[in-house]
């Protein structure tokens, strides 16, 4: 059965520190790992990653896969207090179609 | 880029009611939807898929009769909540992806904006 796990499920940092979430999975015929931010409503896409090794940024974010180890991480540098969020990480399989995601990340930046 | 919008956004309403939540692709065509719930302060897990022109596929232990899933075009699909009760209180919601002319692996799914059902 596929399964995405995230750590640490909740975090608390001040502005301006680095954070680094974590995301392992399993599942059959791997197709893409997708990292989301969700604040009070649904959730807003960051990245796609689909091949190890290959750094995605954006901005103050960036994210890479291995999937030798079968996990990913998303840097988050110089936090700010609109970073505060939950972060959900998904995987894609092939043969389906759908999304399994982890039970995500908390993060709060305090000023 | 690809739009997904989801109606109503809030709902409240007595128990044993029947609402209906509709997810449409904006600026695309979707010949799968997908529904999620969320429960407060958990992930969102997959409850059905959505299949233009045919039967939905369920997850296991989420009840067909109980949430009706019809797909009539490529831009629309609806989940009906029956007679429902305060325990399906939760944030309902959908996504699609963008599969025109593109290889579909290197499209993400997006979003609607989720639908709060709230049965008294």
């Amino acid at each position: 059965e596929d399964k995405v796990v995230q750590s640490p499920l909740s975090l608390v940092v001040h502005e301006g520190d680095t954070v680094t979430l974590n995301c392992s999975y399993e599942v059959t015929n791997f197709r893409s790992l997708l990292w989301y931010k969700q604040e009070k409503k649904a959730p807003t896409f960051l990245f796609m990653l689909t091949s190890s090794g290959i750094e995605k940024k954006s901005g103050r974010l960036s994210s890479i896969l291995d999937k030798k180890e079968l996990f990913s991480i998303l840097n988050i540098t110089a936090t700010q207090t609109g970073d505060s969020a939950v972060y959900l990480c998904a995987v894609e399989g092939y043969g389906n179609n759908d999304m399994r995601f982890g039970a995500g990340t908390r993060l709060t930046v305090k000023p | 880029g690809a739009v997904v919008s989801q109606h109503p956004s809030w709902v409240i309403c007595k128990s044993g009611t029947s609402v209906k939540i509709e997810c449409r692709s904006l600026d695309f065509q979707a010949t799968t939807m997908f529904w999620y719930r969320q429960f407060p302060k958990q992930s969102l897990m997959l409850m059905a898929t959505s299949n233009e022109g045919s039967k939905a596929t369920y997850e296991q232990g989420v009840e067909k009769d109980k949430f009706l899933i019809n797909h009539a075009s490529l831009t629309l699909s609806t989940l009906t909540v029956t007679s429902a009760h305060p325990e399906d209180s939760s944030f309902y919601i959908c996504s699609a992806r963008d599969v025109r002319g593109i290889e579909y692996s290197n499209q993400p799914q997006h979003f609607g904006d989720g639908t709060r059902l709230s049965i008294l």
